[in-house]
């Protein structure tokens, strides 16, 4: 099993300043590396693939990057809509996600 | 656009089966090319893959459920399900049916159904 570990559990951050999310894999897993946004009472949705891709419709304040076993995401300008759960999903093997970042917007 | 709907009991019983079916949009399960996955989260906590069916029926399950978890497809209804076994109060979650459509990623899913094992 390749164990994604995210950091910090959780981050606060002012308005419009940008947030900085880590995931780490216990091994590599080249660029097949997701992020995915979940607010509360919500499915999660699709932010980013192969590390560095934003999937349909997502925002450029939101980017990936990295590869192997280091990933960030960033989130520019932050807004109170930003608030949520961001996780990590490695699929170069069968899937597994991290423990999830909780941003808040102070 | 896929559209997915999970639906079934939202209460069972512990040593008992859940059994829960994701209807998807009409004529998706037509194509072999996409995946078919269940993703559970149990309150308060994080996410945890399932298993997965393509629509020609082949299957990869999470090694920690292997043992206790069927999927299965139906392409006349639009449906794929999924069924767990010997229930204890740690299969407690809201299940999440899921497929990757346009990327290897997770970006179509359902809105989740919440099942509690309890007596």
């Amino acid at each position: 099993e390749i164990v994604m570990t995210q950091s910090p559990a959780t981050l606060s951050v002012s308005p419009g300043e940008r947030a900085t999310l880590s995931c780490r894999a216990s091994q590599s897993v080249s660029s097949n590396l997701a992020w995915y946004q979940q607010k509360s009472g919500q499915a999660p949705r699709l932010l980013i693939y192969g590390a560095s891709t934003r999937a349909t419709g997502i925002p450029a304040k939101f980017s990936g990057s990295g590869s192997g076993t280091e990933f960030t995401l960033t989130i520019s300008s932050l807004q109170s809509e930003d608030s949520a759960v961001y996780y990590c999903q490695q699929y170069n093997y069968w899937p597994t996600f991290g423990g999830g970042t909780k941003v808040e917007i102070k | 656009q896929v559209q997915l709907q999970e639906s079934g009991p939202g209460l069972v019983k512990p040593s008992q089966t859940l059994s829960l079916t994701c209807t998807v949009s009409p004529g998706s399960l037509s194509s072999d090319s996409y995946y078919w996955s269940w993703i559970r989260q149990p309150a308060g906590k994080g996410l945890e893959w399932i298993g997965r069916i393509y629509t020609s029926g082949s299957s990869l399950y999470n090694p920690s459920l292997k043992s206790r978890v069927t999927m299965s497809v139906d392409t006349s209804k639009s449906q794929f399900s999924l069924k767990v076994t010997s229930v204890t109060a740690a299969d407690t979650a809201v299940y999440y049916c899921a497929t990757t459509v346009l990327t290897e990623a997770f970006d179509y899913w359902g809105q989740g159904t919440l099942v509690t094992v309890s007596s």
